[in-house]
């Protein structure tokens, strides 16, 4: 079965600082892997996705992340935080295996601190 | 390209009431899948249909149900409703139909209050 653990309920950073938000996973199969973002009272948005290609994969916004398979994870980076970069992340996966379900993380919720 | 449009935006309904939400997904994307989402629990996955068939369905009693219409427009009914069932719930439409590897493109939600 696939799961999906995303290690910080909480990030705090101050403007300008790296980003990093966590992300590990479990799966049977070839997993798809997903960030996405959602701003107060918004939907979610695709920051990036990795499916079997590249293991460093790029978003948009300056943000991105590495498949790791020997460590399990997809952790999202990003240079410097700017103070719009404040919102929740959600790690997501999937499974190449004919059934049609994702699985989301709960969620890191980044603050940017002026 | 419009977006996903989720109506209503807000509502407020009491215990014991249904309530049906509406989705119209992106034109051209046939998957509509939809996710309830509450501080507690976070983003669960409730259905997703194709093609007015639905493929895949969460944990969710029965009486959380939708369907799909031949223009690819969802709806979503909750029947008897619970104070539990306060959340707001996202639909998200896809282009890629054959396997979970496609962006999910998300609308901005329907916050319902259960009072």
């Amino acid at each position: 079965a696939q799961s999906v653990t995303q290690l910080d309920s909480h990030v705090s950073v101050s403007e300008g600082t790296p980003v990093l938000l966590r992300c590990n996973y479990s799966s049977s199969y070839s997993p798809s892997l997903f960030w996405y973002v959602q701003h107060p009272n918004k939907g979610l948005q695709l920051l990036l996705k990795y499916t079997s290609a590249a293991t460093l994969v790029k978003g948009i916004n300056g943000f991105e992340a590495e498949f790791k398979k020997s460590e399990t994870s997809f952790h999202l980076t990003k240079p410097s935080a700017h103070m719009s970069d404040a919102a929740e992340y959600f790690c997501v996966v999937s499974e190449t295996s004919g059934t049609y379900k994702y699985i989301f993380g709960t969620g890191t919720r980044l603050k940017v601190l002026a | 390209k419009a977006g996903v449009t989720q109506t209503p935006r807000y509502l407020i309904k009491t215990r014991g009431q249904q309530v049906t939400l509406s989705c119209s997904p992106i034109s051209g994307h046939r998957s509509v899948s939809w996710y309830q989402q509450t501080p507690g629990q976070g983003l669960q996955f409730l259905f997703e249909y194709f093609s007015e068939t639905q493929r895949n369905k969460g944990n969710f009693p029965g009486r959380f149900s939708g369907r799909q219409f031949s223009n690819s427009r969802s709806e979503m009914n909750v029947s008897t409703l619970e104070l539990g069932d306060s959340a707001l719930y996202l639909c998200a439409s896809s282009l890629v139909v054959t396997v979970s590897t496609g962006e999910l493109f998300f609308g901005e939600g329907s916050r319902l209050t259960v009072l």
